[in-house]
């Protein structure tokens, strides 16, 4: 079944705890992108990947990073996390950037105390 | 400001009615999604519209993309639960590469 998977599906954690929220796809797809959402805002990108090895920053990357060592694989870390990042995330991957469509994992909800 | 603006943002009706939800922008995009997300899940594509003009029906729901390619919008005709949801426009600008998206149009139907 093509997915993307996300872990954890919930998260509460303190402020400056560093975190990794995982991603993956089974669909060899090119292009992945984290994306948070929060009401009256919809999805904002935070960072994307064309391929392997190749990251960019989205419309809010401040206080996140990436990587993309595989290309099923792109984790999204938060080396000090703030409470204004408690949001829901979402991962999604597509065949590439552009107007393909967007396969979205299940979400993350985090919570920054 | 968001590139591409939704209205209604909250739309509650009673099963049986009809609503549309609008996707607005003052740029030209090359295509544009609607996609649902519903409760506890990340959206999931319903349709691409392309060509201006164009209209796609997917069962009750009908899709309009508009003659210059700015909007689009939304149809359900006698709507039922089961489309409850958030409705998510989407689209790449003729002038950018990454898909933008809208901020979206909750919708809730009442038995």
């Amino acid at each position: 079944e093509a997915q993307v998977t996300q872990n954890p599906r919930y998260l509460i954690t303190v402020t400056g705890k560093k975190l990794t929220v995982t991603c993956s796809q089974n669909m060899n797809h090119e292009y992945m992108s984290w994306y948070r959402q929060d009401p009256g805002l919809g999805l904002r990108q935070i960072y994307y990947s064309m391929n392997v090895e190749v990251t960019d920053k989205g419309d809010v990357p401040e206080g996140y990073k990436v990587s993309r060592k595989e290309k099923r694989n792109f984790p999204l870390i938060l080396e000090s996390p703030s409470p204004n990042q408690t949001s829901l995330y979402f991962c999604a991957s597509s065949l590439s950037m552009g107007n393909y469509e967007q396969y979205f994992g299940p979400g993350t909800r985090l919570t920054v105390t | 400001t968001q590139l591409l603006e939704q209205s209604p943002q909250f739309l509650s009706i009673q099963e049986g009615e009809n609503l549309t939800v609008y996707c607005n922008s003052s740029s030209v995009f090359s295509s544009l999604q609607w996609y649902r997300q519903e409760p506890g899940e990340g959206p999931v594509l319903l349709v691409t519209v392309v060509t201006g003009g164009e209209v796609k029906k997917l069962k009750r729901l009908t899709f309009q993309f508009g003659d210059a390619r700015k909007d689009s919008s939304l149809h359900i005709t006698a709507a039922q639960p089961g489309d409850t949801g958030l409705y998510l426009c989407a689209g790449v600008p003729d002038s950018w590469g990454k898909l933008q998206f809208g901020a979206g149009t909750q919708v809730v139907v009442t038995p």
